[in-house]
């Protein structure tokens, strides 16, 4: 079975330019989530939906960010305009209970 | 004080060694816990679950202190391959996972 897919894996960016990230979730899955990881803030969890509904955004660091789940094999997490400090890891995780499944993530560099 | 604590280590054992982390959590709510292992430049993998009565899977030991809001890995004979950082995790319901910071443990030869 496919686990969850992510795309692209690398994205380098300059500053002030807009950033969109995909996930595809597991089939069957019906929670999503998405992360950010650094060094300094280790993982933390941005938003999270719920049969394709956001439940909670608070974790979102700024109106910069936005995500949005068109249907319950796809979601996107958008940065407009992108800033240096935005550049993390960008995790997507699915899961049908509360166990939940990571993809590979995406490594965002903005310059 | 953060949801979820966890000794960052690093935590530096010999092959063969028996190794164990502790992870604090601050939210009686959470309802169920997991440990998962994230290699340099990877994405977190579960690891495995926590249960009240404990979670033996191989080398790997999981176990729960509700009263003293805890959660435990045990890692016995320890490999080279063991070597990762280790996420615990709270989930508290309502989707909302909090993660920890990890814990970095290397097994040398």
């Amino acid at each position: 079975d496919a686990g969850v897919i992510q795309s692209p894996r690398h994205e380098v960016t300059e500053m002030g330019q807009e950033v969109t990230l995909r996930c595809k979730p597991i089939s069957g899955h019906n929670s999503l989530f998405w992360y950010r990881q650094t060094m300094m803030r280790g993982l933390e969890l941005l938003i999270y939906f719920n049969n394709n509904v956001p439940i909670d955004d608070s974790g979102m660091p700024e109106d910069r960010f936005s995500a949005k789940m068109p249907n319950a094999s796809f979601s996107t997490l958008k940065i407009q305009p992108s800033e240096p400090r935005d550049s993390a890891v960008y995790f997507c995780a699915s899961s049908r209970l509360d166990e939940q499944y990571f993809g590979p993530g995406t490594r965002l560099t903005v310059t | 004080r953060k949801e979820v604590e966890q000794d960052p280590g690093p935590f530096n054992v010999p092959e063969g060694a028996t190794v164990a982390f502790n992870c604090t959590y601050s939210n009686s709510a959470s309802q169920s816990f997991f440990w998962y292992r994230q290699d340099c430049r990877k994405e977190p993998k579960l690891l495995m679950s926590v249960y009240s009565s404990g979670n033996e899977d191989g080398r790997f030991t999981a176990q729960l202190n509700r009263a003293s809001q805890y959660i435990s890995l045990l890692i016995r004979d320890s490999k080279l391959s063991d070597s990762a950082t280790y996420l615990c995790v709270g989930y508290t319901g309502g989707f909302k996972t909090i993660f920890g910071a990890g814990t970095r443990l290397f097994v040398k030869a």
